[in-house]
This record gives structure tokens, C-alpha cells and sequence, in this order.
């Protein structure tokens, strides 16, 4: 149980495009989810929390028009790099938590993305 | 947010008993202890999770004295395939926020 899944796993792109990332619960339902980025050799840091029917939480020093999130349905929440560049480079991991139970948070296997 | 203090590196050898170590002395009343593993370009994987004494599952312990302040994971008998980065994490069960510090790299030699 528990399981969340991100998709595309890896996408390639070329600078001003947009790209979408998916992130499912697959088994359970979660009000919450949570969008991270991690650089190489680096830890995870927390972009956003994203909310079921809300607007997304930001954290300091992440652009909410540049990071589009959509958390529309219980099991689904997206986000869109808009008008990516190369410094956008970099592995995104989604997670979301299980309602109702202790509230752990599941990770996705992370969706790598390259802009060329 | 509880701030965290983990061991950058260890290393072992397979068979042996790991215990890794987290500092976290301004917990708060409401914060859980997370583990997590993470293998690289994986998203991290939940390990156990804990808020008092001791708390075992299928893969770990954790142990967590009465003040709180640190907590220790235990990894019985490695294998070479626990080499990954492991992460502790504290935070307050209703806000799910968490904050990932820099982690132990644990390096498991045969």
C-alpha cells in the first residue's frame, strides 16, 4: 500500500518549453501532497505544498509562475515548469500523504529533467 | 521546524549492525522521527517512524531516549545493497511539513 507514482520519469526538453509532471496516489487518497527538487549530490528541498481544491503553499525563493501546481482530484497533483531553461535542470520527487492515518509522507520514484 | 544533526558518512561491512545517530534538540511536543532511505535518482523510501522509546518493523529500529533530543536508527546485519543515503526527519504529524537536511551516506563494503 501507499504507493505513488510520477510520470514521465525523465524528459528531455528544449529552453522555453513547458513541461508537466504528474505525480498519483495509486492505492489511497491524500489531501496533501508535496513537490521537492534535488540537485545532484544535494538533499531534497521542499518547493511547495500542494493542496487538494487550493491554491498551492510556496516556499521562500520558489516562483509560483514559474512552478505551476494543480492539485485537482485526491489522487492526482501536477506540475508544470513553465518556460524552462537550464538551470531548471534537475530531479523533481513529488510525495503525498495518507489521510487520516499518522499522516507519513510516501515519495515517488522522482521524474529527471533535463533542458537543453 | 525541529532542525536535524546527522553524521555525514559512515561506512560498515556487510553483516554488521548499523546505528545512525540524529540530533534534534529543539523537537517540538508534536514531532514525529521519520527515517528515510534514498538509493540514487530513487525518491527516498519510508523506513520506520517513531515518537517515544523504541519502535521496530520488518527492516529497522528506532530508538528514541525520554527527553527526545536524538534518536538512533538501527539497521541489523547490512548488505551491501543498504548502501544509500538515509535521512532523518522530524516534524509535526498535523502540518506534514518536512525539511530534509543533508543526510548520512552510508557506505557498505564486502
Amino acid at each position: 500500500g501507499a504507493v505513488v507514482s510520477q510520470h514521465p520519469s525523465r524528459v528531455i526538453c528544449k529552453s522555453g518549453t513547458s513541461v508537466k509532471i504528474e505525480c498519483r496516489s495509486l492505492d489511497f487518497q491524500a489531501t496533501t501532497m508535496f513537490w521537492y527538487r534535488q540537485f545532484p549530490k544535494q538533499s531534497l528541498m521542499l518547493m511547495a505544498t500542494s493542496n487538494e481544491g487550493s491554491k498551492a503553499t510556496y516556499e521562500q525563493g520558489v516562483e509560483k509562475d514559474k512552478f505551476l501546481i494543480n492539485h485537482a482530484s485526491l489522487t492526482l497533483s501536477t506540475l508544470t515548469v513553465t518556460s524552462a531553461h537550464p538551470e531548471d535542470s534537475s530531479f523533481y520527487i513529488c510525495s503525498a500523504t495518507v489521510s487520516g492515518g499518522t499522516d507519513t509522507q510516501y515519495f515517488g520514484p522522482g521524474t529527471r529533467l533535463t533542458v537543453l | 521546524l525541529a532542525k536535524t544533526t546527522q553524521p555525514i558518512s559512515m561506512d560498515s561491512y556487510e553483516g554488521q549492525e548499523v546505528n545512525i545517530t540524529c540530533s534534534h534538540n529543539n523537537i517540538a511536543t508534536n514531532d514525529y522521527i521519520t527515517w528515510y532511505q534514498q538509493f540514487p535518482s530513487q525518491g527516498p523510501r519510508f523506513i520506520i517512524q517513531g515518537y517515544k522509546t523504541k519502535v521496530t518493523n520488518e527492516v529497522a529500529s528506532l530508538f528514541i531516549p525520554a527527553d527526545r533530543k536524538s534518536s538512533t536508527l538501527s539497521l541489523p546485519r547490512v548488505s551491501l545493497s543498504d548502501t544509500a543515503v538515509y535521512y532523518c526527519l522530524v516534524g509535526d504529524i498535523r502540518g506534514n511539513k518536512l525539511v530534509f537536511g543533508a543526510g548520512t551516506i552510508l557506505r557498505v563494503k564486502s
